[in-house]
């Protein structure tokens, strides 16, 4: 089973800044790579793919980087509506992981 | 407009079972692969098993090989969990969730189903 390690577990930033969270595979999964967004009480949001592809409908300050075992999801300018948890997740074969979260909260 | 819509939940004894079900519409149900996933109360994300669109290929998270199974009727556009042996760390709101064409990354989510295994 391929791990997905997040970092960090909660990231304090304020509304306007820019945001960095990261994850890390225990092997390569190539580009095989997808953020989601979770809000309380919601449903998750698939935002990247393919380490860097945004989802339809997903606005240009998300944007994703990396490829082998190191990701990145960068939020460029943070809006109140982006404060959710963020998950990585790989299917670079059949048994998908998903990493254990990110907290993005209101500095 | 692309839905799936979940059902079957509940509480369940632990040793018992529970079907969840997955009605799926605005979309060529048969054309793409379907994944269960799970989330425990106040915690993340698992994935739980997949199956692709012909019911050829399957697997199985290792918490749930053995117990639970996954299957479809393309016919009536459905998505099953057959969860049997049930125990109290299996309690989670489930999720169908749909494959994206060209990345098996999941790109549509149902709003879940709350199972509760307790005594």
């Amino acid at each position: 089973e391929i791990v997905m390690t997040q970092s960090p577990a909660t990231l304090s930033v304020s509304p306007g800044e820019r945001a960095t969270l990261s994850c890390r595979a225990s092997q390569s999964v190539s580009s095989n790579l997808a953020w989601y967004q979770q809000k309380p009480g919601q449903i998750p949001r698939l935002l990247i793919y393919g380490a860097s592809t945004r989802a339809t409908g997903i606005p240009v300050r998300f944007s994703g980087s990396g490829s082998g075992t190191e990701f990145t999801l960068t939020i460029s300018s943070l809006q109140s509506e982006d404060f959710a948890v963020y998950y990585c997740q790989q299917y670079n074969n059949w048994r998908r992981t998903f990493g254990q979260g990110t907290k993005l909260e209101i500095k | 407009e692309v839905q799936l819509v979940e059902s079957g939940g509940g509480l369940v004894k632990p040793g018992g079972s529970l079907r969840l079900s997955c009605a799926a519409s605005g979309f060529t149900f048969s054309s793409y692969n379907m994944n269960w996933v799970r989330q425990a109360p106040g915690k993340g994300l698992e994935w739980v098993s997949s199956i692709n669109s012909s019911s050829n290929y399957i697997s199985y998270a290792d918490s749930v090989k053995g117990r639970f199974t996954i299957s479809r009727d393309n016919a009536k556009n459905s998505l099953y969990l057959q969860m049997n042996s049930l125990r109290a760390d299996d309690t989670a709101v489930y999720f169908c969730a749909r494959d994206g064409l060209g990345a098996w990354s999941f790109d549509c989510w149902g709003q879940g189903t709350l199972v509760t295994v307790s005594s």
